[in-house]
């Protein structure tokens, strides 16, 4: 039982590249979310899904994009990267929706240049 | 105004002393409420959930007061390994949470 599985650990692109941020998990959980964390400023909710197709928006979501398709996987993509998404992105994912506890992977720290 | 404010510190302790955090939350509706524990360059993990009557796991009581919005964290008997970064977090009842910037704890030995 691996948990939350993040891929890859450190990324470095350019401005204007794209990526796509893996995320998977093996607990069967409803419940996927999408976070940023930056200095100063806590972590802020880009994206979350609720179960497989049904996707809605955090509080941070432009420049990215996300697709559920499996319960068991949830990337996020960068469309055209900016040096202003340089941050450290978590995935997390809880039991159900509406307010449980969330088990989160250990990072993606990515930087735009 | 920020949804959840967080002192952040940093707290400075001797071990085995007791240290209490505190967290407010600018939303009444408010439902659920956490405590997280981050290591340095590592993920958040949860603490402990804080309920409406207060609860204890070892040296770890949370307490929520609904009136003043805000959570507490207690650590009694301050361990070495309890240095970290401690986060509050929020939830309305939806499916959104919202963290505060997290409060840092180092014990001393």
């Amino acid at each position: 039982n691996a948990g939350v599985t993040q891929t890859p650990k450190f990324q470095v692109l350019k401005t204007g590249q794209s990526m796509t941020l893996q995320c998977a998990q093996d607990m069967n959980h409803e419940y996927m979310s999408w976070y940023r964390q930056d200095p100063g400023m806590g972590l802020r909710l880009i994206h979350y899904s609720v179960g497989a197709g049904i996707t809605d928006q955090g509080e941070v979501p432009n420049g990215y994009n996300v697709s559920r398709s499996t319960t068991e996987d949830f990337p996020l993509r960068l469309l055209s990267a900016a040096p202003s998404q340089t941050s450290v992105y978590f995935c997390a994912s809880s039991l159900q929706r509406g307010g449980q506890p969330q088990h989160f992977g250990d990072g993606t720290r990515l930087s735009i240049l | 105004r920020k949804e959840v404010e967080q002192d952040p510190g940093p707290f400075n302790v001797p071990e085995g002393a007791t240290v209490a955090f505190n967290c407010t939350y600018s939303n009444s509706a408010s439902q659920s409420f956490f405590w997280y524990r981050q290591d340095c360059r590592k993920e958040p993990k949860l603490l402990m959930s804080v309920y409406s009557s207060g609860n204890e796991d070892g040296r770890f009581t949370a307490q929520l007061n609904r009136a003043s919005q805000y959570i507490s964290l207690l650590i009694r008997d301050s361990k070495l390994s309890d240095s970290a970064t401690y986060l509050c977090v929020v939830n309305r009842g939806g499916n959104q949470f919202y963290f505060g910037t997290g409060t840092s704890l180092t014990v001393i030995p």
